[in-house]
C-alpha cells in the first residue's frame, strides 16, 4: 500500500530557530511537493522537485527551501521561522508529473511562537 | 490561472441520504481531477482519480463524474453515513503548468446520525 510519511504530526518552534520538516515515500515516486494549508486560503504549493537534486519554486516559496539529497526523502527547511509560518504543512507524491495520481502525508502542524 | 470553485461550502444531511457535490473549474485542458477526503488536522486521502479522456469513476458507494468540455465534476455519495463527515476537496491537473496541482476550497459535509 502506499506510504508517504511526515517526521512529526505537531511542532511547537520559536521564531528565529531553523526548522526541519520530512518526509519519506515509500513508492519510488519521482516528484515530490511541499503544500502548506491556511484557512481561507486553502492548500498552496511551496515547493516541489521532480528528480534527485531538482527543485522548482511554487507559489509561496519566501522564506523556506528544500532539499532533496534521496529519491524517497524531501525536506522542507524554515531558515528562520516566524510567526506567520504558522501553518499545516503537507507533504505529496506522485510517479509523474501532471498525469499521476497524487499521494498525501498525514501533516505537520506547525506552531511558531 | 486555473481557478476551482466548490459549492456548496458547507453541507448537513441526515444519515442515510445520497448527495452530491460540485466543482467547476475554468480551463478544461487538463490532465486529470482528483476527489480527496480530509478529516478535521489530518492530511488529504485520495478518493477518486478522473483522467481527461473519463467521464466517470467509482469506488463504493462514490461515484466522480467529469463534464471537462463544461468545466464541471460532481461527486456522488450514496446512503451517506456519519462516518463520511469530513471535507471534500477537488483538484485539477491543468496541462499548461505541468506540475501544479490546483484545489478547491472544499466542501465540509456533516452527516447527521
Amino acid at each position: 500500500d502506499v506510504k508517504v510519511t511526515q517526521s512529526s504530526r505537531y511542532l511547537v518552534k520559536r521564531t528565529g530557530e531553523k526548522v526541519f520538516l520530512e518526509c519519506v515515500q515509500d513508492m519510488d515516486h519521482e516528484n515530490m511537493f511541499w503544500y502548506r494549508q491556511d484557512p481561507g486560503l486553502g492548500l498552496r504549493l511551496i515547493y516541489f522537485s521532480y528528480d534527485v537534486k531538482m527543485k522548482e519554486k511554487g507559489d509561496i516559496p519566501e522564506g523556506y527551501s528544500v532539499s532533496r539529497e534521496k529519491k524517497e526523502r524531501f525536506s522542507l527547511i524554515l531558515e528562520s521561522a516566524s510567526t506567520n509560518q504558522t501553518s499545516m504543512y503537507l507533504c505529496a507524491s506522485s510517479l509523474f508529473a501532471g498525469e499521476s495520481r497524487r499521494y498525501f502525508g498525514p501533516g505537520t502542524r506547525l506552531t511558531v511562537l | 490561472k486555473q481557478e476551482v470553485t466548490q459549492i456548496p461550502a458547507a453541507l448537513s444531511v441526515p444519515e442515510g441520504e445520497n448527495l452530491v457535490l460540485n466543482c467547476s473549474f475554468t480551463d478544461s485542458a487538463i490532465y486529470n481531477l482528483q476527489w480527496f477526503r480530509q478529516d478535521p488536522g489530518k492530511g488529504l486521502t485520495s478518493l477518486l482519480l478522473i483522467q481527461s479522456s473519463q467521464r466517470e469513476q467509482t469506488s463504493g458507494r462514490l461515484n466522480a463524474s467529469l463534464d471537462k468540455s463544461s468545466g464541471r465534476s460532481t461527486l456522488y455519495i450514496a446512503a451517506s453515513q456519519p462516518g463520511d463527515s469530513a471535507t471534500y476537496l477537488c483538484a485539477v491537473s491543468p496541462i499548461e503548468t505541468g506540475n501544479q496541482f490546483y484545489f478547491g476550497t472544499g466542501t465540509s459535509l456533516t452527516v447527521i446520525p
